[in-house]
């Protein structure tokens, strides 16, 4: 059973779009919702994460919207650009953040 | 800085064979993990440690080893490879921290059992 559900499985999108990835999950114990970037042949890498105290992080061009509610988290890539292109995952843990649990992934292409 | 060295980075295993992936991480990190990588399926784990002689399984742990003996080292044992063990494996390191928990990835074993 996938603890965390991701969609949509693949996006394309023109430079200078705004890409939106959201994931939901059920486990109310989940306390960290990191996103990972992932590019061809290389293992993921932290991109940006939220806390559930706050309702939106921004960092750059990255925004992840969280609704506490709804158990959902979405992903925002503003001004989208070719170099963005890759596989993002969104993800869940506990507090201390020992075990993941990831969603399924996103295939990202940004057309110039 | 090294971060997290995962070895060997290709393999090719017949059936029954088993075989042991290397994971090293320098960055004094007390959680390691270990999760195979399957098209459509995302990252699932596979095993965790939170110290050294510490262990416990992940989402799915079957046909897999593990052993945590220094801070350092982190290897995953495949005790008789199948077929379904084809996969590309990835171990990860991280400290706990009150905002945020990063897991570094290594480059990644791309695992093929024939």
């Amino acid at each position: 059973q996938q603890q965390v559900k991701q969609s949509p499985q693949s996006l394309i999108v023109q430079k200078g779009g705004i890409s939106i990835i959201n994931c939901a999950y059920e486990n109310t114990a989940f306390d960290y919702f990191p996103w990972y970037q992932q590019f061809p042949g290389k293992g993921p890498a932290l991109l940006i994460a939220i806390r559930p105290d706050v309702s939106e992080k921004k960092e750059g061009r990255f925004t992840i919207s969280f609704n506490k509610s709804a158990k959902q988290f979405s992903l925002h890539i503003m001004d989208s650009q070719p170099g963005d292109s890759a596989t993002y995952f969104c993800a869940a843990s506990g507090r201390t953040g020992n075990q993941f649990y990831f969603g399924t992934g996103t295939s990202l292409t940004v057309i110039p | 800085n090294a971060g997290v060295t995962q070895t060997p980075k290709f393999q090719v295993l017949k059936t029954g064979q088993s075989m042991t992936l290397q994971c090293a991480q320098d960055m004094n990190h007390e959680y390691m993990s270990w999760y195979r990588q399957d098209p459509g399926m995302g990252l699932r784990l596979i095993h965790y440690s939170v110290g050294a002689g510490i262990t416990d399984q992940g989402e799915v742990p079957n046909g897999y080893n593990v052993s945590r003996s220094t801070t350092e080292d982190f290897p995953l044992r495949l005790l008789s490879a199948a077929p379904s063990q084809t996969s590309v494996y990835f171990c990860a390191s991280s400290t706990p921290s009150g905002t945020v928990a990063e897991a570094f990835f290594g480059q990644g074993t791309r695992l093929t059992v024939v």
